[in-house]
């Protein structure tokens, strides 16, 4: 069964700091990886799509990698800011054809002034 | 924009009691999903649903059932609410493989 593990569980960081989130997956046999944004009480919202046969994604100043070979994926947030504080999921599609996903429990990032 | 919708941001309901959580999406999505989250377990899925009339089971579907009559709404029913179902219930929809959109979430007291 897939399992998918997001290090660290919390992170705080000054307002400007450039950061990077962890997320790794226990099966590398996957269609596509989805990093999502949860703001407390909120639904979540995905940031970045990236297919198992892409590198990476980007989108302003976030950039999604993957390796599938090593079943990692990492989340590089640019010059941190306030408004960025939010919970960051990571969810794995194994490929079948429903979008079915398989979550990570989350990095809690709090960026400070 | 895609929107996904669910009817109630909050609802308090009192234990026994049949409870609907109504969700609609209006992009045409053929697949819906239905998940709870809790501190600490993270996001379950409860239930999902590939075209109108068909539903699947997802992880934890014991206490749950749903509705799916047209391809815009899908519907979760508690059948006799538990203190223990108490959760935030969050509703998603997506077309094939790609991106998953979810709604606000509904946050369920069952006292």
């Amino acid at each position: 069964k897939q399992e998918v593990t997001q290090i660290p569980a919390a992170l705080s960081v000054p307002e400007g700091e450039n950061l990077v989130l962890n997320c790794s997956f226990t099966d590398s046999a996957i269609y596509n990886l989805q990093w999502f944004r949860q703001d407390p009480g909120k639904g979540l919202t995905s940031l970045l799509l990236i297919q198992s046969s892409q590198r990476e994604q980007t989108s302003g100043r976030l950039n999604a990698s993957l390796d599938k070979s090593s079943g990692r994926s990492t989340l590089y947030i640019a010059a941190s800011q306030p408004g960025d504080s939010a919970t960051y999921l990571c969810a794995v599609n194994e490929g079948t054809s429903y979008g079915k996903l398989t979550f990570g429990q989350g990095t809690i990032l709090t960026v400070h002034p | 924009d895609v929107k996904v919708t669910q009817s109630s941001r909050y609802l308090v309901k009192r234990t026994g009691e049949k409870v609907f959580l109504e969700c609609v999406q209006d992009m045409d999505h053929e697949n819906m999903f239905w998940y709870r989250q809790d501190p600490g377990l993270g996001l379950r899925l409860i239930y999902f649903s590939y075209d109108v009339k068909m539903k699947e089971k997802g992880d934890i579907p014991e206490g749950y059932s749903v509705s799916r009559e047209k391809k815009e709404r899908f519907s979760l029913i508690l059948e006799s609410a538990s203190t223990n179902q108490t959760s935030m219930y969050l509703c998603a929809s997506t077309r094939g493989r790609e991106k998953l959109f979810f709604g606000s979430g509904t946050q369920l007291s069952v006292l």
